[in-house]
């Protein structure tokens, strides 16, 4: 049973296209997280959010705490946009993670 | 740079053997999440230290273990090592600990990785 569901797996977009990736969970958080991992391994915290919207440069997540999803968009992508985009969340005691969407931006 | 470091980058070691990772935390964070990145279970949450204290375990086998010491850098004790060990292990930082048994929910500040091999 996955706690954290993403869609979709794989991403493949044109330079300047608006791109959406979402997330699905089951169980109750205090906080829901967005993570981007490059290709060399590193992984840097975009968001943290536990209600409604936040925006930072061409980044814009959302979340739906009734739906229990979010929505991580990137508006006029880039190339160096490309790489994992993991969903997580907080629970009490524990954290769980979705298994990433793949995303290559292609010039 | 996120501030965070980790030693060493990388570990080749054999089953049965012993290591230790090690992670030093942001100035002024107090508390450090280590987890695991595997191939086929991806992200794994394993261990969350606050000031020293532990505070939440995730699927931190029995094999494993961690502390925190008073200069807030901690280790990741890895014994007993199998392949299904090899993975990348990741620390954390972030300023606060949330209450007690309780996670904090502020943001994270990744370490490079360590990559672990085992064969």
């Amino acid at each position: 049973k996955n706690e954290v569901e993403q869609s979709p797996q794989n991403l493949t977009a044109q330079e300047g296209e608006f791109i959406t990736i979402n997330c699905s969970y089951s169980v109750g958080i205090s906080a829901l997280h967005w993570l981007q991992q490059h290709p060399g391994g590193g992984i840097v915290s975009l968001f943290m959010l536990s209600s409604g919207k936040k925006k930072h440069g061409r980044l814009i997540a959302t979340i739906n705490i009734q739906e229990k999803h979010s929505s991580l968009h990137i508006t006029a992508s880039h190339p160096r946009d490309s790489a994992v985009y993991i969903c997580a969340v907080s629970t009490g005691n524990q954290f769980y993670f979705g298994t990433g969407t793949s995303l290559t931006v292609i010039p | 740079d996120s501030g965070v470091t980790q030693t060493p980058k990388h570990l080749i070691t054999a089953t049965g053997q012993r290591v230790t990772l090690r992670c030093s935390p942001r100035s002024g964070d107090l508390s450090v999440y280590w987890y695991q990145q595997s191939l086929d279970q991806g992200l794994q949450f394993l261990i969350h230290y606050y000031n020293g204290e532990e505070r939440a375990k995730g699927n931190i086998l029995e094999r494993f273990s961690a502390q925190q010491f008073p200069d807030l850098h901690s280790e990741l004790n890895l014994s007993s090592l199998e392949l299904g060990d090899s993975a990348l292990y990741f620390c954390a930082s972030s300023p606060m600990g949330g209450t007690s048994g309780r996670l904090s929910t502020d943001t994270q500040y990744f370490g490079p990785g360590t990559r672990l091999t085992v064969l």
